[in-house]
C-alpha cells in the first residue's frame, strides 16, 4: 500500500463548479498534511495546511481532514481556469513529508 | 523576503560524471530537504539536513549526498550519474522541520544525464 494515494485523474471540472479532490495516507501516526499545487514546468507551491480533523477554509480552499478515516481532502469553490494543475497531497511522518503522486485538475472554460 | 534558490537550474551530464547542486534556503529556515521528481514515480523524499546534521533519510542509494554549511546553504551530490537519474531535483526549505512543517520550494534544478 502506497504512504499517500491520490487518483491521478485527469479531473475535468467546468469554470464555477466545486473542485474536490481527495487523498488517503496509510500511517495513523501522520500528523501534519498539506495540499501543494504545481503548474506544469514549475516547482510545488503550499497552498494549504490542516492538523486537526475538520475543515479549514481559506479563501476558495476548504481542506478536510478525518484521521479516523485517514482521509483528507480539498475543494475549491468557484474553480477558475486558473486552478488548472497537479495538485499533490503531502504527510508529515516522522519529519519527512512524504508525497502523493498528485492528481491533475483541468478547469473546463 | 527572498525565497528559495536552487542552482544551476539546468544541467546535461554524462554518465559515469558526478553533480553537484546547491540551495539556498529563505533566511531564517534552518531544515532543508531534497526530492527527487520524476513524471513515473512523482516526487521522492531525498534528504533533510537540519544545522548542518542529516537527520533524516529517504531510499536512495548511496551514490546521492548532501551536506548543509552553517549558513543553512545546502548541496546534494550525486556521483556515478545513471540515465535513471535524470529528474526535476527539488530543495525545500522550512524554518525548523519537525511535525507541522510548512516546506517551501525552489524552482528545482533540471538534471539530464546522457
Amino acid at each position: 500500500q502506497k504512504e499517500v494515494e491520490q487518483n491521478s485523474g485527469p479531473l475535468s471540472v467546468p469554470e464555477g463548479a466545486i473542485a474536490s479532490l481527495n487523498c488517503t495516507y496509510s500511517d495513523r501516526g501522520s500528523q501534519s498534511f498539506f495540499w501543494y499545487r504545481q503548474y506544469s514546468g514549475k516547482s510545488p507551491e503550499l497552498i494549504m495546511s490542516i492538523y486537526s480533523n475538520g475543515d479549514k477554509e481559506d479563501g476558495r480552499f476548504t481542506a478536510q481532514l478525518n484521521k479516523a478515516s485517514q482521509y483528507v481532502s480539498l475543494l475549491i469553490r468557484d474553480s477558475q481556469p486558473s486552478d488548472s494543475a497537479t495538485y499533490l497531497c503531502a504527510v508529515n511522518r516522522d519529519d519527512k513529508i512524504i508525497f502523493g503522486k498528485g492528481t491533475r485538475l483541468h478547469i473546463l472554460p | 523576503k527572498a525565497g528559495v534558490t536552487q542552482t544551476p537550474r539546468y544541467l546535461i551530464k554524462t554518465r559515469g560524471q558526478q553533480v553537484t547542486l546547491s540551495c539556498s534556503p529563505i533566511s531564517g529556515h534552518r531544515s532543508v530537504s531534497w526530492y527527487q521528481q520524476t513524471p513515473g514515480q512523482g516526487l521522492q523524499f531525498l534528504f533533510e539536513y537540519f544545522s548542518e546534521t542529516q537527520r533524516n533519510k529517504g531510499n536512495f542509494p548511496g551514490r546521492f549526498s548532501g551536506r548543509q554549511f552553517s549558513n543553512s546553504r545546502s548541496e546534494m551530490n550525486v556521483s556515478t550519474l545513471e540515465l535513471g537519474d535524470s529528474a526535476l531535483y527539488l530543495c525545500a526549505s522550512s524554518a525548523t522541520g519537525g511535525a507541522r512543517t510548512e516546506a517551501f520550494f525552489g524552482q528545482g534544478t533540471r538534471l539530464t544525464v546522457v
